[in-house]
């Protein structure tokens, strides 16, 4: 079965830092891979997929298929990303979403 | 934007007694929704998917004759606990797919808090 790994819980960095957070997957066939967001108190929300592979609010994700990962990455934190973020796969296009478990992302200033 | 909303956003209710949680899009017909549950600090959790008109498919371990899914419109899915136990005090998020060919976007909604005393 297909699986989404996010390996790190809480990831704490300063503000101005680079920013990776990891995502794996198992699967054999070409998924669709997104990176959703949660800030506090609000409904999650897409941030970004990988067959877009545009940047969203400096964020950036590119799908390896050989390590088959999706990791998001930003070079600089800003407070504001402090966010619960979940990386999430998609076989097809109506099937629903895996998600990851999660990886809590706090930016200090 | 689509959006999608829930209710109700939380509710507490009795051991043994049903609760209904409503699930709309607001702005576009979903024939498709979905059903998450969420603990505290965890993922999301598929519990089942909705279909407009068709029974819902659920996810291995999932009690379908305990949660009750309906989805008799393009805009409205209803998820029923029968019978809540404690143990189904939970965080409940639907999802809704827009019913538009090629788009597989799936919207939140904001979630509805379900304390079971």
């Amino acid at each position: 079965a297909q699986r989404v790994t996010q390996p790190e819980k809480l990831l704490s960095v300063f503000k101005g830092a680079p920013v990776e957070l990891k995502c794996n997957y198992s699967y054999s066939g070409s998924p669709e891979l997104f990176w959703y967001v949660q800030y506090s108190r609000q409904r999650l929300q897409l941030l970004l997929r990988h067959i877009s592979r545009e940047s969203i609010k400096g964020f950036t994700a590119d799908l390896n298929k050989g390590e088959t990962s999706f990791h998001l990455k930003k070079p600089f934190a800003q407070e504001e990303d402090s966010a619960m973020y979940y990386c999430a796969l998609q076989l097809s296009g109506n099937t629903p979403l895996v998600f990851g478990k999660g990886t809590r992302l706090s930016v200090i200033a | 934007g689509a959006v999608v909303s829930q209710h109700p956003s939380w509710v507490i209710c009795k051991s043994g007694t049903s609760v209904k949680i409503e699930c709309r899009s607001l702005d576009f017909q979903a024939t498709t929704m979905f059903w998450y549950r969420q603990f505290p600090k965890q993922s999301l959790m598929l519990m089942a998917t909705s279909n407009e008109g068709s029974k819902a498919t659920y996810e291995q371990g999932v009690e379908k004759d305990k949660f009750l899914i309906n989805h008799a419109s393009l805009t409205l899915s209803t998820l029923t606990v029968t019978s809540a136990h404690p143990e189904d005090s939970s965080f409940y998020i639907c999802s809704a797919r827009e019913s538009r060919l090629f788009s597989y976007e799936q919207y939140f909604g904001p979630g509805t808090r379900l304390t079971v005393t």
